[in-house]
């Protein structure tokens, strides 16, 4: 079945380390979206990337980095930098032409821990 | 964007409609009113969305006023499948592969069986 996958579902990380979090898509979409959501709170961008080999910033980029190597990946890696990352973190694509603007299609979230 | 208000939660019972409001009172000519659901811990699912007249699709009813100030969403035979929280975004026009969407804290809708 087509759809967006996300992984791992649940991850535990140590203060100071690096975490990486994968988004795949098999719908051929163009576009992809990382957002950050926290307990009792909508959802935040932190990147998004449009075509392959290029991304741009969203509203809450700091501490985080992405890359967009192929357009079936959108991996997304937590630095140490970030103060606070225990979140549920969202990625998401949308179609291009012949799809309806504006939709975005979620995979099922990692929620990141850190201990 | 345009700022939205919804109630923070509401209650439904099952096999009634449901109807979410949402204020967006600072919309401009060419923003779109778009709806969002979220099950508990998965990703937001698109509902509907449209511009000025009202809509209709397998899922819901948009029905946006006349002067475009406000808009209701509305689950016509609301199921317990249907508890959620829903999210009312107003944007701009968007180009394909730049649907940048702000997502606000939205209305928790529950069905009461």
């Amino acid at each position: 079945d087509g759809g967006i996958t996300q992984s791992p579902k649940y991850l535990f990380r140590k203060e100071g380390q690096n975490v990486t979090l994968s988004c795949e898509q098999n719908l051929n979409h163009d576009a992809m979206y990382w957002y950050r959501q926290d307990p009792g709170q909508g959802l935040r961008l932190i990147y998004y990337s449009q075509i392959v080999n290029d991304f741009q910033k969203g509203d809450i980029a700091e501490g985080y980095s992405v890359s967009r190597e192929k357009k079936e990946s959108f991996p997304l890696t937590v630095t140490s930098a970030q103060k606070n990352p225990t979140a549920f973190y969202l990625c998401a694509s949308s179609p291009g032409a012949g799809g309806v603007v504006g939709e975005l299609f979620f995979g099922e979230g990692s929620r990141l821990t850190v201990l | 964007d345009a700022k939205t208000t919804q109630p923070p939660s509401m209650d439904c019972a099952e096999g009634r409609a449901a109807n979410l409001p949402c204020n967006h009172s600072t919309i401009s000519g060419n923003e779109y009113v778009y709806w969002y659901r979220q099950i508990h811990s998965q990703g937001p699912q698109y509902i509907i969305h449209g511009l000025k007249n009202n809509e209709t699709n397998e899922m819901a009813s948009l029905i946006i006023t006349e002067d475009r100030k406000s808009s209701t969403l509305i689950l016509p035979h609301a199921t317990l499948r249907d508890t959620a929280v829903y999210y009312c975004i107003v944007r701009v026009a968007m180009n394909f592969g730049n649907e940048k969407l702000t997502f606000g804290t939205g209305t928790r809708l529950t069905i009461i069986p």
